[in-house]
């Protein structure tokens, strides 16, 4: 079945420091994968997508198909980064997603 | 800019009631999603609809139903509304071919 794990729920980090939220799937074909990020009071929006190969607020994620992985990475946090963000897939033939349980991330002064 | 607007951002319903949650998005996508966000859970998808009428089953679609009679329109209608359905309800869309989903802000429901 597939499935997208998310280990951490809560990451604590201070300004500054590196950052990463982890994200394994389980998908025996080519699945796409997302970032959403939700910031406070704001609704859910992609950060960034696999295919895209870009940075997006100093956030990268490479694929990794061989440990099925998509951590999102980012070298300085800032206090503007504490948000809830998810990891998510789809796969070929559907538009659905299926979502990590997601991780909190709280920037620290 | 993509706009999906929930009628509600907060309900509060009783047991038993049947409750209507709207969702409208402005840019003609023929896909649509609703979602319950938990804590600890994630999204889980309830039903979504690739065209106007047409509906799929999610991965909880239990206690809830759905209508797609415009393509702008899909709505979430809980037909007996029970306490365990409390929660943050995220409606989504997204265009035929597309993977990227455009989200709304959500409606928290209480069930009392």
């Amino acid at each position: 079945a597939q499935r997208v794990t998310q280990p951490e729920k809560l990451l604590s980090v201070f300004k500054g420091a590196p950052v990463e939220l982890k994200c394994n799937y389980s998908y025996s074909g080519s699945p796409e994968l997302f970032w959403y990020v939700q910031y406070s009071r704001q609704r859910l929006q992609l950060l960034l997508r696999h295919i895209s190969r870009e940075s997006i607020k100093g956030f990268t994620a490479d694929l990794n198909k061989g440990e099925t992985s998509f951590h999102l990475k980012k070298p300085f946090a800032q206090e503007e980064d504490s948000a809830m963000y998810y990891c998510a897939l789809t796969t070929s033939g559907t538009y659905k997603y299926i979502f990590g349980t997601g991780t909190r991330l709280k920037v620290l002064a | 800019d993509v706009k999906v607007t929930q009628s509600s951002r907060y309900l509060v319903k009783r047991t038993g009631e049947k409750v209507f949650l709207e969702c409208v998005q402005d840019m003609d996508h023929e896909n649509m999603f609703w979602y319950r966000q938990d804590p600890g859970l994630g999204l889980r998808l309830i039903y979504f609809s690739y065209d106007v009428k047409m509906k799929e089953k999610g991965d909880i679609p239990e206690g809830y139903s759905v209508s797609r009679e415009k393509k702008e329109r899909f709505s979430l209608i809980l037909e007996s509304a029970s306490t365990n359905q409390t929660s943050m309800y995220l409606c989504a869309s997204s265009e035929q071919g597309a993977r990227v989903a455009f989200f709304g802000q959500g409606t928290r429901l209480t069930v009392v």
